[in-house]
């Protein structure tokens, strides 16, 4: 069974510092892995899909990196902003077109 | 291009009640999956429709159960309530099941609170 982990569960940042979110898998066979936020109450919006013949994706301040070998996943977040407090939420899809199996997220507070 | 949409929003049911929750994939998505939030278990995967067949089943009793229309759209139904069924069910689309588009996104979600 795919056990998502992440990496803390939760952080408190100062405006404008660069962070990193971390995600461990403990099968490597998996067929791609997806970051997403959450907002209170909120659904969830994809941030950053990478494929697993892939080792990065770069979407704006955000930088995803994968390493299957190693069952990780880095979520690099550059110079944040408030608007970035999040629950950040790291996700594996086992094979095509399977399910996605979801880490328990880590809560993001970035203070003015 | 709109996204996919979730309704009603916000359930109140007590135990022993019925609920379906309604959800309207990205045009042209035609593959559905819903998912449970809990803060106890977090996300958990439910089921998963594609041209009308329910492809992949989750962990859940048989009480949970669903069905996809021939426009794509997608019903869930939670039989028998129970107060652990209070969570905030979530519905994910993409254009089909596995492939190169393999994003899957997801709609605001249905807050149920089971009384």
């Amino acid at each position: 069974k795919q056990e998502v982990t992440q990496i803390p569960a939760a952080l408190s940042v100062p405006e404008g510092e660069n962070l990193v979110l971390n995600c461990s898998f403990t099968d490597s066979a998996i067929y791609n892995l997806q970051w997403f936020r959450q907002d209170p109450g909120k659904g969830l919006t994809s941030l950053l899909l990478i494929q697993s013949s892939q080792r990065e994706q770069t979407s704006g301040r955000l930088n995803a990196s994968l390493d299957k070998s190693s069952g990780r996943s880095t979520l690099y977040i550059a110079a944040s902003q408030p608007g970035d407090s999040a629950t950040y939420l790291c996700a594996v899809e086992l094979n095509s077109g399977y399910a996605l199996n979801f880490g328990k997220g880590t809560s993001l507070l970035v203070t003015p | 291009k709109a996204g996919v949409t979730q309704t009603p929003r916000y359930l109140i049911k007590t135990r022993g009640q019925q609920v379906t929750l309604s959800c309207s994939p990205i045009s042209g998505h035609r593959s559905v999956s819903w998912y449970q939030q809990t803060p106890g278990q977090g996300l958990q995967f439910l089921f998963e429709y594609f041209s009308e067949t329910q492809r992949n089943k989750g962990n859940f009793p048989g009480r949970f159960s669903g069905r996809q229309f021939s426009n794509s759209r997608s019903e869930m139904n939670v039989s028998t309530l129970e107060l652990g069924d209070s969570a905030l069910y979530l519905c994910a689309s993409r254009p089909f099941p596995g492939g190169r588009l393999d994003e899957q996104f997801f709609g605001p979600g249905t807050r149920l609170t089971v009384l």
